[in-house]
């Protein structure tokens, strides 16, 4: 089955770039979505679509997928933004929806 | 406004069949395009994707655990159920139904809060 490998973990000062990446085999022709989960709270849908943010969620998450690797960027990152983050993709050629493990940011 | 709510049983033991339900509003599975899916995360652990029923009652499963699984769809009732038999400890974890429309590319664009399940004796 598609694995998708994340870091387990990826920090970043206050107001720098965050960049956290979700490796799959050629995840480049696969429509990669991202979920921001705070402790406690159900995941939240930030990035669809490799690139495309739904209503409500800042200017400052942006997403791109090339290749092998898919990519999560937080610019300007805030104490607020600290969660841990998952890459998500569904694999047709095998009939599966695939989350990555997870990625853990800190803000500090 | 979409809202999706879980419910089902808090507590199950070891080899007993699970059943959780989804009661969702803002929507209806009867609209092409929309789906629903069930999502679990262990305790401290990452989300693993379940099953997902789809508006024309097109199914999917897990490949690892799709032997176990079942999820059915009542439109009127606005619920989407799944079982999952043989329960193990293994399976102690948060149940997560959330809503997917293929105009977003099956994303799961809103979740439920949750419904925590442990499988002990």
């Amino acid at each position: 089955s598609y694995v998708l490998t994340q870091p387990p973990s990826v920090s970043v000062a206050p107001g720098e770039t965050a960049s956290i990446t979700c490796g799959g085999s050629n995840i480049g022709v696969l429509n990669v979505h991202w979920y921001q989960q705070k402790p406690g709270q159900a995941p939240v849908l930030v990035i669809y679509s490799d690139r495309d943010r739904p209503s409500g969620i800042p200017e400052r998450f942006s997403g791109s997928n090339s290749g092998n690797t898919a990519t999560l960027t937080i610019s300007r990152a805030e104490a607020g933004d600290e969660a841990d983050y998952y890459c998500h993709v569904w694999d047709r050629g095998y009939d599966h929806m695939v989350f990555g493990g997870g990625t853990k940011l800190t803000v500090l | 406004q979409i809202t999706l709510k879980e419910s089902g049983p808090t507590l199950v033991k070891p080899t007993e069949t699970l059943t959780v339900t989804c009661t969702f509003s803002g929507f209806s599975l009867t609209t092409s395009g929309v789906g629903v899916g069930w999502i679990r995360q262990p305790p401290g652990k990452a989300l693993e994707w379940l099953a997902l029923i789809y508006w024309d009652d097109d199914k999917h499963y897990s490949p690892s655990l799709k032997n176990r699984l079942t999820i059915t769809k009542d439109t009127s009732k606005k619920q989407v159920v799944l079982t999952m038999t043989n329960m193990d400890s293994v399976d102690t974890g948060t149940y997560y139904c959330a809503h997917s429309d293929r105009i977003a590319e099956d994303s799961f664009d809103i979740w439920g809060l949750g419904t925590m399940v442990t499988v002990s004796s």
